[in-house]
């Protein structure tokens, strides 16, 4: 499974737009890029999985350049309830997931 | 769709007691289902990989005859710490992938079991 690298925490402001950027240089060509959302005392939920270019879906967008070996996961206009920890994975179709330290976002007023 | 639950959300017990979790697919099969557990502030650590009707495989540095996991159906998995020690203590989490994945690495969490262990 290859290692993810994101920054810690990040904080933004309500109506903002955040970007999240993790590094997986070491990704194999069967690999997807995953992330998840995570709140307090609750399970992570899927956000959005790509391969490569761009993905956008109802709550997210994932930016891949061509070389895949980082993405960019943009949260659009976020608000107070998007405050939570976001992970990057990166794996194969074996549903084994490696979870790293995620990003902490915070939302402010 | 695709929703997994647990129960219990929350258990206390006392050292030395054993305490089962369940770990269920509501509307959906699931042939593979993971356990994990989290610390506070911490991330999600992989404890094993359950499938249905097999033994389970365990991560390095996890005790097997300490945390229990069998999956008899394709819809339940259970966790049982056994002899529960106050170190045991954290947040633990199932998921499960299998026919509702519509991705690749596509899990569905469980909303996860506070244990606090005397």
């Amino acid at each position: 499974l290859a290692k993810t690298t994101q920054p810690i925490s990040m904080d933004s402001y309500e109506g903002q737009e955040v970007n999240i950027t993790c590094s997986h240089n070491n990704i194999a060509t069967n690999d997807y890029i995953t992330w998840y959302q995570q709140f307090p005392s609750q399970g992570p939920r899927f956000i959005i999985q790509g391969y490569k270019t761009k993905v956008t879906n109802e709550v997210a967008s994932l930016f891949i350049p061509a070389d895949r070996k980082s993405s960019t996961l943009s949260l659009p206009r976020v608000s107070l309830s998007d405050t939570a920890v976001y992970y990057c994975l990166v794996g194969d179709d074996d549903y084994k997931l490696s979870f790293g330290a995620g990003t902490t976002v915070t939302v402010r007023a | 769709g695709a929703v997994v639950s647990q129960h219990p959300s929350r258990v206390i017990c006392k050292s030395g007691t054993s305490v089962k979790i369940e770990c269920r697919s509501l509307d959906f099969q699931a042939t593979t289902m993971f356990w994990y557990r989290q610390f506070p502030k911490k991330s999600l650590m992989l404890m094993a990989t359950s499938n249905e009707g097999s033994k389970a495989t365990y991560e390095q540095g996890v005790e097997k005859d300490k945390f229990l996991i069998n999956h008899a159906s394709l819809t339940l998995s259970t966790l049982t710490v056994t002899s529960a020690h106050p170190e045991d203590s954290s947040f633990y989490i199932c998921s499960a992938g299998g026919t509702a994945g519509r991705k690749y690495n596509e899990q569905f969490f469980g909303p996860g079991t506070r244990l606090t262990v005397l």
